[in-house]
């Protein structure tokens, strides 16, 4: 079965500092990856999706930045925290084009 | 450009009631809408998902919903809640097999109380 994994659970960040958040999928391949930020525990903003390798498409401007290094890892990052970057960040991967999103537990950042 | 709307903030309900969390959605094309369910501080689970065929889907737990093309609604439902019921409820719709992404709606906190 599949599964995805993603972690830190928690973290905290001073302003300024970067920010690396990884997500890696089992059990599946060529996944479509997704990152969601959810701010103040209600809707969802997609930041970053992925259709393969390499291939990243952003749908909002901002201080992040998102890699998909292998087939199943997308990683998240940041090179300079700002406050209004804290959140609950959601990765979620999807297989074919009328299957679900499955998503991940999520991380709670805080910038401080 | 595709859209859903929840239009309820929160739902109450007493417990053994039926419940019912509303959606309408906006998009070109066939609709594929899909329910999700999110605990705190959890990611959010699947509940069941609209492709096409019957306009009634059943899913997880008891929950179905009714795909209703004319009024673009994709309603949640569930003839008797449970306490346990209670948690923030997302809608989402892509565009048919050409959709990669999914929009979702800005959530729907459902209590049910004792």
């Amino acid at each position: 079965s599949q599964t995805i994994h993603q972690w830190p659970a928690t973290l905290v960040q001073p302003v300024g500092s970067p920010l690396s958040l990884e997500c890696t999928v089992e059990g599946t391949s060529n996944p479509n990856l997704y990152w969601y930020r959810q701010a103040a525990g209600r809707g969802l903003q997609l930041l970053f999706y992925s259709v393969g390798i390499g291939q990243i498409s952003s749908e909002v401007p901002q201080n992040l930045s998102a890699s998909r290094p292998q087939d199943r890892q997308f990683i998240l990052s940041s090179k300079k925290l700002l406050l209004s970057d804290s959140g609950f960040y959601l990765c979620a991967w999807r297989g074919s084009y009328n299957s679900p999103l499955h998503f991940g537990n999520g991380t709670r950042l805080t910038v401080t | 450009a595709q859209s859903v709307a929840q239009p309820e903030d929160q739902v109450n309900v007493a417990e053994g009631n039926p419940l019912t969390v509303k959606c309408t959605y906006s998009v070109s094309g066939n609709p594929y809408l899909f329910w999700y369910v999110q605990y705190p501080n959890r990611g959010l689970q699947f509940l069941l998902k609209y492709i096409t065929g019957d306009n009634l889907v059943k899913g997880s737990y008891g929950f179905e919903a009714e795909f209703n093309k004319s009024q673009t609604s994709f309603h949640l439902k569930k003839p008797s809640a449970l306490v346990s019921d209670s948690a923030l409820y997302f809608c989402a719709v892509t565009r048919g097999s050409a959709g990669n992404m999914l929009t979702f709606g800005g959530g729907t906190r459902l209590m049910v109380k004792p």
